[in-house]
């Protein structure tokens, strides 16, 4: 069962790029790797969702290896409104139990002006 | 116009009390799922949930119960309530896609505390 590791936390300032990392050392063949971003007092929203290589979508960009191992969330220029948690998930296609659904730990990314 | 909604936001009780958490989605969604968040943010699956079957995570206590009376609904009943579910509960909800792909989307969280 996939089990996933993220930095607990990251501070960078407004116009970097950030990076984060999540390891996932036992993925398997048909997990998916989604992030997701969580603001103080919200729920968790969808950023971004890959199963090999790069994707990227208009807020985000994921790349993951060839061997799946890890992946990194990249997340271009961030501003100040971009400080939250960062979670990474790893599901199975197909699960059939529901603590098949792994979240990560979450980083908690502090931007700073 | 919420897509995944809550109720309560906030529940404070006594410990032994029965309580119920409520979760409408207007998303046309066939999938539901309770998670429970610590104090260390932890996010842990408790229930999915859609028309056909109720997937357990068995880690739960038989306390806890999802009820659903339609798609639109999935509402946690927690009974005999304990200082250890102190917590923030989180409904969400997805297309019943391939398992593994789907993007759920989380309603605004519950804080139950428990004295």
């Amino acid at each position: 069962l996939a089990k996933t590791t993220q930095p607990i936390s990251m501070d960078s300032y407004e116009g970097q790029e950030v990076n984060i990392t999540c390891s996932h050392n036992n993925i398997a063949t048909n997990d998916y790797i989604t992030w997701y971003q969580q603001f103080p007092s919200q729920g968790p929203r969808f950023i971004i969702q890959g199963y090999k290589t790069k994707v990227t979508n208009e807020v985000a960009s994921l790349f993951i290896p060839a061997d799946r191992k890890s992946s990194t969330l990249s997340l271009p220029r961030v501003s100040l409104s971009d400080t939250a948690v960062y979670y990474c998930l790893v599901a199975l296609a197909g699960y059939s139990s529901a603590s098949k659904i792994i979240f990560g730990s979450g980083t908690r990314l502090s931007i700073r002006p | 116009d919420t897509a995944v909604s809550q109720t309560p936001k906030y529940l404070v009780t006594q410990m032994g009390n029965d309580k119920s958490i409520k979760c409408e989605q207007n998303l046309g969604h066939d999938t539901m799922y309770w998670y429970k968040q610590d104090s260390k943010k932890f996010l842990k699956i408790m229930f999915s949930y859609n028309n056909k079957e109720l997937i357990i995570n068995e880690t739960v206590p038989n306390r806890f119960s999802p009820k659903s009376p339609d798609k639109a609904h999935l509402n946690l009943h927690i009974n005999s309530l304990e200082l250890g579910d102190s917590a923030v509960y989180f409904c969400a909800s997805s297309h019943h896609r391939d398992r593994g792909q789907e993007t759920q989307y989380f309603g605004p969280g519950t804080r139950l505390l428990v004295l």
